[in-house]
């Protein structure tokens, strides 16, 4: 099974911090996309990368930048944590080959005070 | 207007009963269609693609309509885990994968 890895569950930040949310899939896969999640607005594309050191924006790209130096990293990057940012943040691979499904991380949930 | 809307319910159902949810899209050059399940505090997992022609596995079946830009879900001989959120999701080319926001479905004894 495909395995999407966030490297925390639950993070809290202050404002105006920079923020690094590190994400890993082991099944090499092309695309890695980064979502937040919001109740009532449903997920939000805020980047996603089809190939190492390639992004693009997605819906929601203000505030955020990504880092994706290697094929199975992709990293979301809060250059000044603010209160607006506060959300569950979800990565997500996909294979071009294998069709369209999206296979997600568990989630980081970001608190910024 | 959102571009994928689904009624954020909940749907409290009885074990055993049939419920069916509905999801419109806006945009009528969408190519690609899913049901995505997402259980409380987990990820959001593919339940199942929507096909022209309908599909079915097991107890779910979904169908598109594209005259009138909808897709539904219907789940039979609802079962206490079938509890969850419902996530309609539409793909309208390239990597653009719109997700609505969900309907939350509550299966009681």
């Amino acid at each position: 099974d495909v395995k999407v890895t966030q490297s925390s569950r639950y993070l809290v930040k202050r404002t105006g911090e920079k923020v690094f949310l590190e994400c890993v899939q082991d099944m090499d896969h092309e695309n890695m996309f980064w979502y937040r999640q919001d109740p009532g607005l449903g997920l939000r594309l805020i980047y996603f990368s089809y190939d190492v050191k390639m992004k693009e924006k997605g819906d929601i790209p203000e505030g955020y930048s990504v880092s994706r130096e290697k094929k199975e990293r992709f990293s979301l990057i809060l250059e000044s944590a603010s209160t607006n940012q506060t959300s569950m943040y979800l990565c997500a691979s996909s294979s071009t080959t294998e069709g369209e499904k999206l296979f997600f991380g568990s989630g980081t949930q970001l608190s910024v005070l | 207007r959102k571009e994928v809307e689904q009624d954020p319910g909940p749907f409290n159902v009885p074990e055993g009963a049939t419920v069916a949810f509905n999801c419109t899209y806006s945009n009528s050059a969408s190519q690609s269609f899913f049901w995505y399940r997402q259980d409380c505090r987990k990820e959001p997992k593919l339940l199942m693609s929507v096909y022209s022609s309908g599909n079915e596995d097991g107890r779910f079946t979904a169908q598109l309509n594209r005259a009138s830009q909808y897709i539904s879900l219907l789940i039979r001989d609802s079962k206490l885990s079938d509890s969850a959120t419902y996530l309609c999701v539409v793909k309208n080319g390239g990597f653009k994968t719109i997700f609505g926001a969900g309907t939350r479905l509550f299966v009681k004894a």
